[in-house]
C-alpha cells in the first residue's frame, strides 16, 4: 500500500532554532507539494516540485523557508530561524502531475508534521 | 482565491444521504472539479473528480450541472466516520497553461454526521 511518509510527526522547538521536515513521496510520482495548515489560514500551498525542480515557491516566506529535493525519494522543508507564527501542520503530497488542468490529477497526502515553535 | 464556493457547515443524520453543494461558476470548459475531504488530524484524501458527466465510485457520487457552474457531492449513506471537512477544488492552470495538479484549497464544508 503505497503512501506518502513524513518525519517527524511532531516537533516542538524554541524560537530561533532550525527545523527540518522530511517527506518521502510515493515511488514513481514526479510532483511533490508542500502545504501548511493553520486554523486562521486553512490549507496553503507553500511550494511544489516537478521532477525535483522547483516550479513555484511563491507561497513560501523566502527569508526563512527553503524547500529542496535532494533526490527523487526525499523532499525537505527547512525553516531557519523558526518563529512562533510558523506553528502549524505541514503536509507533503505527491502526484503524477499531469501538465494539463484537463487531465486527471490526484494528490496523495502524507500524515503531516505538527510543528510547535515556543 | 479558491474560485469555488461552499457552505461553511452542514449536518446529516447517520444512514441518510449527505448532499454537499459547490458553486464554480467561473470554471472553464476543460477544467475538472475535484473533491477531497479531511478527517480531523489527517491529511486530505481524494474522493472523486469529474468534468461533464456524473461520476460514481465506491466513496461517493458527483453530480455536475449541465452548464458546469455547480456540482453536488453525494455520500449515499453517511456514517459517523464521514464527519470531516469537504473541499471542492479546481486545478487552476498557471499563466502558461500548465498546472501540474496544483490545488488551491478554500475553507470547505464541515460535514457533521449525527447518530
Amino acid at each position: 500500500d503505497a503512501r506518502v511518509t513524513q518525519t517527524p510527526r511532531d516537533k516542538v522547538t524554541e524560537m530561533g532554532q532550525e527545523v527540518t521536515m522530511r517527506c518521502q513521496p510515493i515511488l514513481g510520482h514526479n510532483t511533490v507539494f508542500w502545504y501548511r495548515q493553520t486554523m486562521m489560514q486553512g490549507l496553503e500551498l507553500l511550494a511544489y516540485f516537478r521532477n525535483r525542480a522547483p516550479l513555484d515557491d511563491s507561497g513560501m516566506p523566502k527569508d526563512r523557508f527553503s524547500a529542496e529535493m535532494p533526490d527523487a525519494t526525499l523532499a525537505t522543508l527547512k525553516i531557519q530561524p523558526s518563529e512562533p507564527r510558523d506553528s502549524a501542520v505541514y503536509f507533503c503530497a505527491s502526484g503524477l502531475g499531469s501538465t494539463s488542468a484537463s487531465s486527471y490529477n490526484e494528490q496523495f497526502f502524507g500524515p503531516g508534521t505538527r510543528l510547535t515553535v515556543l | 482565491d479558491a474560485k469555488t464556493t461552499q457552505p461553511p457547515s452542514m449536518d446529516c443524520a447517520e444512514g441518510r444521504a449527505a448532499n454537499l453543494p459547490c458553486n464554480h461558476s467561473t470554471i472553464s470548459g476543460n477544467e475538472y472539479v475535484y473533491w477531497y475531504r479531511q478527517i480531523h488530524s489527517q491529511g486530505p484524501q481524494y474522493i472523486i473528480h469529474g468534468l461533464k458527466n456524473n461520476e460514481t465510485n465506491e466513496m461517493a457520487s458527483l453530480i455536475i450541472t449541465e452548464d458546469r457552474k455547480s456540482s453536488t457531492l453525494i455520500l449515499p449513506h453517511a456514517t459517523l466516520r464521514d464527519t470531516a471537512v469537504y473541499y471542492c477544488l479546481r486545478i487552476i492552470p498557471n499563466a502558461g497553461g500548465t498546472s501540474y495538479g496544483k490545488l488551491t484549497f478554500g475553507q470547505g464544508t464541515i460535514l457533521t454526521v449525527h447518530p
